[in-house]
């Protein structure tokens, strides 16, 4: 149990294009999910905690408007990367929690690795 | 503020032999800890966390942790690695009271080789 997928695992895109990733909590509900950004040889760096149903929270230097993220069900939530640049090149992994059997855990997605051309 | 400081950047040990991965974290109060571990490519899996009560944590894959709170530390051990150990072991804190919204930060993890 408690599996969260990514999707895509990875993507190319060219410079000043969109790209979107999408967060599924597979077997249970995500009461909150977290994206990261994860440079080469370097942690986990927290860009944002999203509930469901409400509006993102951003970390500090983190551009909103740049990063949208909607987590409109209990299962999804997505990471729209707008206007993408060489610099947004990055691996992306987003996490979920629930309650109940699996309590405050926090679950990992296998990543989605993005390549700005 | 909290912070979590894992002082070995790359550890080899050989293939059988026992493994000790260090963690140091800062903070006020009781933290609740985990370790994580990342297969190259891939994202983290939850190895054990430490919330309350004994202070030795049992996790998957035969590896354990012990919280020292005399020496802020969280520890993971392992008394014979395998090949397949090889990976990134991130050490990470998370507030007293933690929930399921709570941000948990992230050392800058551990990278273990494993020799032959």
């Amino acid at each position: 149990g408690a599996v969260v997928s990514q999707h895509p695992s990875w993507v190319i895109c060219k410079s000043g294009t969109s790209v979107k990733i999408e967060c599924r909590s597979l077997d249970f509900q995500a009461t909150t999910m977290f994206w990261y950004r994860q440079f080469p040889k370097q942690s986990l760096m927290l860009m944002a905690t999203s509930n469901e149903g409400s509006k993102a929270t951003y970390e500090q230097g983190v551009e909103k408007d740049k990063f949208l993220i909607n987590h409109a069900s209990l299962t999804l939530s997505t990471l729209t990367v707008t206007s993408a640049h060489p610099e947004d090149s990055s691996f992306y992994i987003c996490s979920a929690t629930a309650g109940g059997a699996h309590q405050e855990t926090q679950y990992f997605g296998p990543g989605t690795r993005l390549l700005v051309l | 503020a909290q912070s979590v400081t894992q002082p070995d950047i790359h550890i080899t040990v050989s293939e059988g032999a026992s493994l000790e991965l260090r963690c140091n974290y800062s903070y006020g109060a009781t933290p609740y800890l985990f370790w994580y571990v990342q297969s190259p490519g891939q994202g983290l899996q939850l190895l054990l966390k430490y919330f309350s009560g004994d202070t030795l944590v049992q996790g998957i894959k035969g590896f354990e942790a012990e919280f020292k709170r005399s020496q802020s530390s969280f520890n993971l051990r392992k008394p014979s690695v395998h090949w397949s150990d090889a990976a990134e072991y991130f050490c990470a804190v998370g507030p007293t009271g933690y929930s399921s919204a709570s941000k948990i930060i992230f050392g800058s993890g551990t990278r273990l080789s494993i020799r032959p």
